[in-house]
């Protein structure tokens, strides 16, 4: 079946624009997560969705970083006023919640370059 | 003190050594551990699952779990080239949520 997809892959934006960064997880997956990559670093947490549960924004970095989750499924991550900071691969990843844990299955990530 | 902790690495060992990537969490009630593999430019992909205290193995891939000590590591055999790559530790609590080390880079020389 289909895995975990992003989109786009790859953003170039100018310094102050908004940016929109869309996952579509697997499908009966209840579990979504966000995460930051820069170069050479690990997976920075941003956000996680589980099934109707409140979201975990402890990751964000900051208010302009939001995102939401519509009829838990696709997701969309909006980043206002982007900064050349933010530059960075952005994953998503996707999972459901077994007796044992929970198993992450990634996205091919969005890259984004902020000018 | 973070919550999941790997070696900082660099991790260099030669073809058909043993690589050993160590892991501590610090939350006792974690429940499962897992190990993911990320190649340079691509997403991580998941090798090996533990649930139990004691070892798993799988090929060439050995983990090894104890929760008295919170520690779990990876043992690769007979370590490829095509096996360098940046291996992520994650550790999944009751609390219902994931959370990963920051990565050990390992390098097979040929």
């Amino acid at each position: 079946g289909a895995g975990v997809s992003q989109s786009p892959s790859n953003k170039v934006t100018e310094k102050g624009k908004d940016v929109e960064l869309r996952c579509d997880p697997i499908s009966g997956h209840t579990a979504l997560y966000w995460y930051r990559q820069s170069l050479g670093q690990g997976l920075e947490f941003l956000i996680y969705f589980q099934g109707n549960s409140a979201p975990d924004k402890s990751g964000l970095p900051s208010d302009r970083f939001s995102a939401e989750r519509t009829g838990g499924s696709v997701s969309t991550l909006t980043i206002q006023r982007t900064q050349q900071e933010d530059s960075a691969v952005y994953l998503c990843a996707s999972s459901w919640t077994s007796g044992e844990g929970e198993t992450q299955y990634f996205g091919p990530g969005t890259r984004l370059l902020v000018l | 003190q973070k919550e999941v902790e790997q070696n900082s690495g660099p991790l260099s060992v030669p073809e058909g050594a043993i690589a050993s990537l160590n892991c501590t969490y610090s939350d006792r009630v974690s429940q499962s551990f897992f190990w993911y593999r990320q190649y340079s430019g691509k997403s991580p992909e998941l090798i090996m699952s533990i649930y139990s205290n004691g070892d798993k193995e799988d090929g060439r891939f050995t983990a090894q779990l104890n929760k008295a000590s919170q520690y779990v590591s990876l043992l690769i055999r007979d370590s490829q080239p095509s096996d360098s790559a940046t291996y992520l530790c994650a550790v999944y609590t009751n609390a219902g949520k994931s959370t990963f080390g920051d990565g050990t880079t390992l390098t097979v020389k040929p």
